[in-house]
């Protein structure tokens, strides 16, 4: 069985650029959400998908979206990138429904922004 | 609004000792709770949630709604135990959790 992978693992960008983060759901999951992790805090919720749509949105701006293909895996995209989006941003996905509330993190892309 | 508290950034802890972390809630309706941990170099994962009333490794958490506290307990903490810990609160019935900033547990021998 296959856990939560993403890419980039690091990745350095400038103020006003625009990244993409890319996730492969754990085998047999069909909901993947977002979060976000500064320094010495904990995970943040940004958005939820389940089948392709968004299931729930954190208080993130619309800059912050996000895309959930037919296999599963998903993309964050932020755009016009500020100093305060360095952060390590985390994948999680879950059995479906997130019935368990168990979710199942990948080990992040940490995201620097100068 | 769901908000999850944890006091302590750090805890350090004797090999053997009694471990305590604290986790208070703020949630309007009827939540569920979580404790996640991260061992050096692993990823985020569950430890322990209140529906399943488990003890996993040890540790124990009992959903207080009058006090609206879910502390996590272990009676002999060994070693292994240093990680962070995480607790988590989750609504109904979109599953979204809101996580506390964590405690740093450290297990001296």
């Amino acid at each position: 069985e296959t856990g939560v992978t993403q890419s980039p693992t690091h990745l350095i960008k400038t103020r006003g650029q625009q990244v993409t983060l890319r996730c492969s759901s754990q085998s047999g999951h069909n909901t993947v959400s977002w979060y976000q992790q500064a320094l010495g805090q904990g995970p943040q919720f940004i958005f939820q998908y389940y089948r392709e749509e968004e299931n729930g949105r954190g208080n993130f701006p619309p800059r912050f979206s996000g895309l959930q293909f037919p296999n599963y895996s998903s993309e964050l995209n932020v755009n016009a990138l500020e100093l305060d989006d360095s952060a390590l941003y985390l994948c999680a996905s879950s059995l479906p429904g997130g019935v368990t509330g168990e979710l199942f993190f990948g080990e992040g892309s940490r995201l620097t922004v100068l | 609004a769901q908000r999850v508290t944890q006091p302590e950034k750090l805890l350090s802890v004797f090999k053997g000792a009694p471990v305590e972390l604290k986790c208070n809630y703020s949630y309007s309706g009827s939540p569920e709770l979580f404790w996640y941990v991260q061992y050096s170099r692993q990823r985020l994962q569950l430890l322990l949630r209140h529906i399943s009333r488990e003890s996993i490794k040890g540790f124990t958490a009992d959903l207080n709604k009058g006090e609206t506290s879910f502390h996590l307990k272990k009676p002999f903490a060994q070693e292994e135990d240093s990680a962070m810990y995480y607790c988590a609160l989750s609504g109904r019935p979109d599953y979204k959790l809101s996580f506390g900033a964590g405690t740093t547990v450290t297990v001296r021998a």
